[in-house]
């Protein structure tokens, strides 16, 4: 069965190092997305790719880049953590058109 | 971009009454709307959508109605059980999906 993958699960880092987690889709889906979870503010969009080669910055971009280099994969890199990117994260795909996305289980990231 | 905003944050029920969650958003782009149910320590998942062609739908206690005019739109879950206790998330697409803030449900025995 098809499906998406995040690594990994937990995560604790330093402030200042750079960390990357990982998201693998077996959809085959263009459309590749990263969320943030915190509470009282929802799902907040960080990234977003249509297809290998496109990315865009969602509304909480800042400090967070990504990568399109096959359609499976969209990591997330955080180039110097900050206690304030503490939250768990979420990846999801879906296909072309407004179709359902599909989420990973998360990523619990803590920042120390 | 986007802003979807939805009402009430908490919501408790007694088993069995109904249970709405009301959202707005503000891109008179979107056309997709879709809404996800998450439980403790899960992931987010689907469980209706509607698109802007249509008004209502429904499924089984489920049902989602849609006012494009006044941009916005509704869930409504009937003979609620302890089952639909969780976090429910509206969201609206322009070709990303935006979130409202959620809405945490307690169905009371």
């Amino acid at each position: 069965d098809a499906e998406i993958t995040q690594s990994p699960r937990h995560k604790i880092t330093e402030t200042g190092r750079q960390v990357t987690l990982a998201c693998h889709q077996t959809w085959n889906h263009n459309n590749m997305f990263w969320y943030r979870q915190d509470l009282g503010h929802g799902l907040r969009l960080i990234h977003y790719s249509y297809g290998v080669q496109d990315t865009n910055k969602g509304e909480v971009s800042d400090g967070y880049s990504v990568s399109r280099s096959n359609t499976e994969d969209l990591p997330l890199t955080l180039e110097s953590a900050a206690s304030s990117q503490t939250s768990v994260y979420f990846c999801a795909s879906s296909g072309t058109g407004n179709t359902e996305a599909f989420f990973g289980q998360g990523t619990r990231l803590t920042v120390v | 971009g986007e802003n979807v905003e939805q009402h009430p944050s908490t919501l408790s029920v007694q088993e069995g009454d109904s249970a709405v969650i009301k959202c707005t958003y503000s891109d008179s782009a979107s056309n997709y709307f879709p809404w996800y149910k998450q439980e403790l320590g899960k992931r987010p998942q689907l469980i209706i959508d509607i698109r802007s062609n249509v008004g209502e739908k429904k499924d089984q206690r489920i049902a989602v109605t849609l006012n494009k005019t006044a941009k916005h739109f509704s869930l409504h879950i009937t003979e609620t059980q302890p089952e639909d206790s969780a976090v429910y998330f509206c969201a609206a697409d322009d070709y990303k999906l935006s979130f409202g803030a959620g809405t945490t449900v307690t169905v009371r025995a």
